[in-house]
């Protein structure tokens, strides 16, 4: 079973809008990753934030995480078209760090 | 530097026939991971391995599916007999040697399969 679920599934936001996904997890975990993918392409790596952080960012995104719930949220400010794409958190759980689990993910779209 | 590179990008197979999946590692990267991913869904892990080493095949069906990664070579992923229900997306991804889940993963652009 997927370790993440993001929420929400699809989101259509107009370009300069700020876009906010979120992710809960169900178990312990060492750290949690952000990934993009562009339709028919392999994902790309964006942030990773560890168990013992709240909150970090980068450029126009920001991510937080709340290990009490078991939830992290990716905010992108200011969105761009070039920013639709699907957004996907994953997750290596505490006792097994050789596996890293993905989410359904988010299919964000910018409208022009 | 070459990232993740999967061939064939595109494969077409015949129900029954076989499918050979290639993934070449970045330069360095000795920890290697399948992912299969279906239309609008989520990457479902198949397979964790090491050079020489299967680590973790908890996500890829016993029959008909098999994964290697060579001492020399590229990391293989094997799809026997495929029936209809194989057609996906298949990914890869490598990470360095050390501490391989307190970093990022690198992505190859996948492998497409389909089933006639």
């Amino acid at each position: 079973s997927q370790q993440g679920e993001e929420d929400p599934q699809a989101l259509s936001i107009q370009e300069g809008e700020n876009a906010t996904m979120n992710c809960s997890y169900k178990t312990s975990i060492n750290n949690l990753q952000w990934y993009r993918q562009n339709s028919g392409r392999g994902l790309v790596h964006l942030i990773l934030i560890r168990s013992n952080e709240r909150e970090k960012h980068s450029g126009r995104l920001r991510v937080t995480l709340d290990t009490s719930k078991k939830s992290s949220s990716l905010l992108i400010t200011a969105s761009r078209a070039a920013d639709t794409a699907s957004y996907f958190c994953a997750t290596a759980v505490s006792n097994r760090d050789d596996k890293i689990i993905f989410g359904k993910g988010t299919r964000l779209h910018i409208l022009p | 530097n070459a990232g993740v590179m999967q061939n064939p990008r595109h494969l077409v197979r015949r129900r029954g026939q076989e499918a050979r999946l290639r993934c070449s590692p970045m330069k360095g990267h000795s920890h290697v991971y399948w992912y299969r991913q279906l239309p609008e869904e989520g990457l479902k892990f198949m397979v964790y391995l090491q050079k020489e080493n299967i680590i973790d095949e908890s996500g890829m069906p016993k029959e008909r599916f098999s994964a290697e990664f060579p001492k020399e070579g590229p990391s293989i992923l094997r799809i026997q007999q495929v029936v209809r229900g194989d057609s996906a997306a298949y990914f890869c991804a490598s990470s360095p040697s050390e501490l391989p889940a307190t970093g990022e993963l690198f992505f190859g652009e996948g492998s497409r399969l389909t089933v006639l």
